[in-house]
């Protein structure tokens, strides 16, 4: 079965760190760009960061560099995102997405919800 | 980086009846650097439309894409029970790709 499934979310302090993993399985996870996005009731979907097939290649939301690093261990099928300097507005649920063969994201995760909060 | 504004926020409508969503950019995403997804409460955003108008897997031939440069538009001809959801569009013409806030589809 092909799907993504993320984990290392909680309840974090301002200032805080976090680890987010993506664990993907039924496809060849080095052959895609994979992107973290993520959902607030306020603000809806917000592209948070994105990396290419072999690690080479990043890019982040204006709103998250410098603290926010995407990687991934392709021989593990794994995407992560490590959250440094977590704020207040950090809170938010945080989706893993497969880049489609055009730039859109064809496949998500369930999500893992992230909360800074003191 | 580029807005995109949906419209309306909501659509009140009843099973059976055909729904227009509209998505504006605020500068051209060219002819095919959008998409479209569907999200039920619980689950993740599932991929509708992609390149403005062509149907994603799976997906039934009553939801259509259209548009290009600056308009596009979501059309569901006839809506099923389990159509009623948020429907967002996307761009990703850019390397900073951005959401619309979304239109609720809502049974009248």
């Amino acid at each position: 079965e092909v799907q993504l499934v993320e984990s290392g979310g909680g309840l974090v302090q301002p200032g805080g760190s976090l680890r987010l993993s993506c664990v993907v399985s039924g496809f060849t996870f080095s052959d895609y760009w994979m992107h973290w996005v993520r959902q607030t009731p306020g603000k809806g979907l917000v592209w948070v960061s994105r990396m290419n097939s072999d690690g080479s290649s990043t890019n982040y939301a204006d709103s998250v560099r410098g603290r926010f690093t995407i990687s991934r261990d392709n021989a593990k099928n794994t995407l992560y995102l490590q959250m440094n300097s977590l704020r207040a507005d950090d809170t938010a649920l945080y989706y893993c997405a497969r880049r489609g063969a055009g730039g859109y994201f064809d496949l998500w995760g369930r999500g893992t919800l992230v909360t800074v909060s003191s | 980086e580029i807005v995109l504004t949906q419209s309306p926020g909501t659509l009140s409508l009843s099973p059976g009846e055909r729904a227009t969503l509209s998505c504006r950019a605020s500068q051209s995403v060219g002819s095919s650097g959008l998409a479209w997804y569907q999200q039920k409460p619980g689950q993740p955003p599932r991929l509708l439309i992609y390149d403005a108008s062509s149907r994603a897997t799976g997906i039934p031939d009553r939801f259509s894409g259209s548009g290009s440069g600056t308009d596009f538009t979501l059309t569901i001809i006839r809506l099923e029970p389990e159509d009623f959801a948020v429907y967002y569009c996307q761009q990703y013409a850019t390397s900073s790709w951005t959401f619309g806030q979304g239109t609720k589809v809502e049974v009248k």
